[in-house]
């Protein structure tokens, strides 16, 4: 389920070490998911997405799983970087009505250590 | 392409006072939004316009309006600030169509304004 408390969730690992962040999503009409990053002071900016008709999708360097069953995505960064640290969010997306919306986690924050 | 902008970047308001939020777009996108992200947790959707002309309630619209005139810009009103309003704003902005085979439908962000409201 979400965090509604005032400190994020974080992960702390070295660098070069693989990172897997996880997220709960709410609603399973939900048909398209989302992983933002969000650095310190900037706008969430997209990482890569899934359909709900995937369990598995790459990019470089990272892969997000879905698991539809118990409603649980994850975001996998391979050989994470100092440039990875921020603030990890997933956003599940439904079209309701004449929209497509996006509900969001309260995030993730990860941090690289050197 | 500039992408979505927003002005301003920083303000101080007192309870009471009230202000307006401008956020531009330049990719010619149907939808635009407005949420508020608060320490610690996800953002939350205030308004939201499928199109020039309209606009519709999100999860948190007390004590905010908003118009769409043009399909450029979209603005967010404080009509009384209050010190709960006090928070991050984030503009977006996505296109009309729905889910394409292969294409992302992602929504595209601006840098945020931060508001304190004493």
């Amino acid at each position: 389920g979400e965090n509604v408390g005032l400190h994020l969730p974080t992960l702390s690992v070295q660098e070069g070490d693989n990172s897997i962040i996880n997220c709960a999503y709410s609603n399973s009409a939900s048909d398209y998911f989302i992983w933002y990053k969000q650095e310190s002071g900037k706008g969430p900016q997209f990482i890569i997405d899934i359909r709900s008709n995937m369990d598995k999708r790459q990019g470089q360097r990272v892969t997000v799983l879905l698991n539809k069953t118990v409603k649980h995505l994850s975001l996998q960064i391979a050989a994470t970087q100092p440039g990875d640290s921020a603030v990890y969010f997933c956003a599940e997306n439904f079209y309701g009505g004449a929209t497509n919306k996006l509900i969001f986690g309260t995030g993730t924050l990860l941090a690289v250590q050197p | 392409n500039a992408g979505v902008t927003q002005t301003p970047k920083f303000r101080v308001l007192k309870t009471g006072q009230s202000m307006t939020l401008l956020c531009a777009q330049d990719m010619n996108h149907e939808y635009m939004y407005w949420y508020r992200q608060d320490p610690g947790m996800g953002l939350r959707l205030i308004h939201y316009s499928v199109g020039e002309g309209t606009t519709a309630k999100g999860e948190v619209p007390d004590g905010y309006n908003v118009s769409r005139l043009k399909k450029q810009n979209f603005l967010l009103g404080l009509e009384s600030a209050a010190p709960s309003q006090t928070s991050v704003y984030f503009c977006a902005s996505s296109p009309n169509t729905y889910i394409l085979a292969g294409e992302p439908n992602e929504q595209f962000f601006g840098p945020g304004t931060r508001l304190t409201v004493l």
